[in-house]
């Protein structure tokens, strides 16, 4: 098990575009989360799923966001008509059922909108 | 209102010095608490975390934690630190389950040899 991957680690992308990120947490992990990490800030929580259900969302997810889990296995967060506001680390992270373990963060997919 | 608190944006120290980072919370249920430390350009690393039990947690790389309910605090100690710590340090508190962790603004460790 590699442990929690996130593509790409890097995207630049013009204000207006759509972007799309992928995460692969580790495989018997139930529970997958995403934040967001600003500059100078702790990562805020966007969502999370457990299998492929998405039990909750945050306020700062608009509905330019969408989070998906289709099969329960990776995720993926598409962002549409990106903001020069949405540049930020986005963070994936997944834990066991429960999540009592603490989560297990990938590296980080860092989003720059020019 | 639920919040973490990491007083020190800050802290500087020599190589082999002890080491203490500030962490308070306000959490309406039971905390579970963690520290996390991240390097630059990764991931969260999760160091130690406190659920019940013994206040006082040990982590990974010489890391521990106390946990004072009376003070709302779950700070992080190293006796000596080594110039590999540098690093930014993230407390987060949740509930049961950690469904939803709430992080501080971290506490940036520069370590001088």
């Amino acid at each position: 098990d590699t442990g929690v991957s996130q593509d790409p680690r890097h995207k630049i992308t013009k204000r207006g575009q759509n972007v799309t990120f992928r995460c692969d947490p580790i495989s018997e992990h139930n529970r997958l989360y995403w934040y967001r990490q600003t500059l100078g800030q702790g990562p805020e929580f966007l969502t999370y799923f457990q299998n492929e259900a998405q039990l909750e969302k945050s306020r700062l997810l608009s509905n330019r966001f969408s989070a998906e889990r289709p099969k329960g296995s990776f995720s993926t967060l598409e962002i549409q008509r990106t903001e020069q506001g949405d540049s930020a680390m986005y963070l994936c992270a997944s834990s066991p059922r429960q999540g009592s373990g603490g989560y297990t963060f990938g590296s980080g997919t860092r989003l720059t909108v020019v | 209102a639920q919040s973490v608190t990491q007083p020190d944006i800050h802290i500087t120290v020599s190589e082999g010095a002890s080491l203490e980072l500030r962490c308070n919370y306000s959490y309406g249920a039971t905390p579970y608490l963690f520290w996390y430390v991240q390097s630059p350009g990764q991931g969260l690393q999760l160091l130690l975390k406190y659920f019940s039990g013994d206040t006082l947690v040990q982590g990974i790389k010489g890391f521990e934690a106390e946990f004072k309910r009376s003070q709302s605090s779950f700070n992080l100690r190293k006796p000596s630190v080594h110039w590999s710590d540098a690093a930014e340090y993230f407390c987060a508190v949740g509930g049961n389950g950690a469904d939803k962790l709430i992080f501080g603004t971290g506490t940036r460790l520069q370590v001088f040899p």
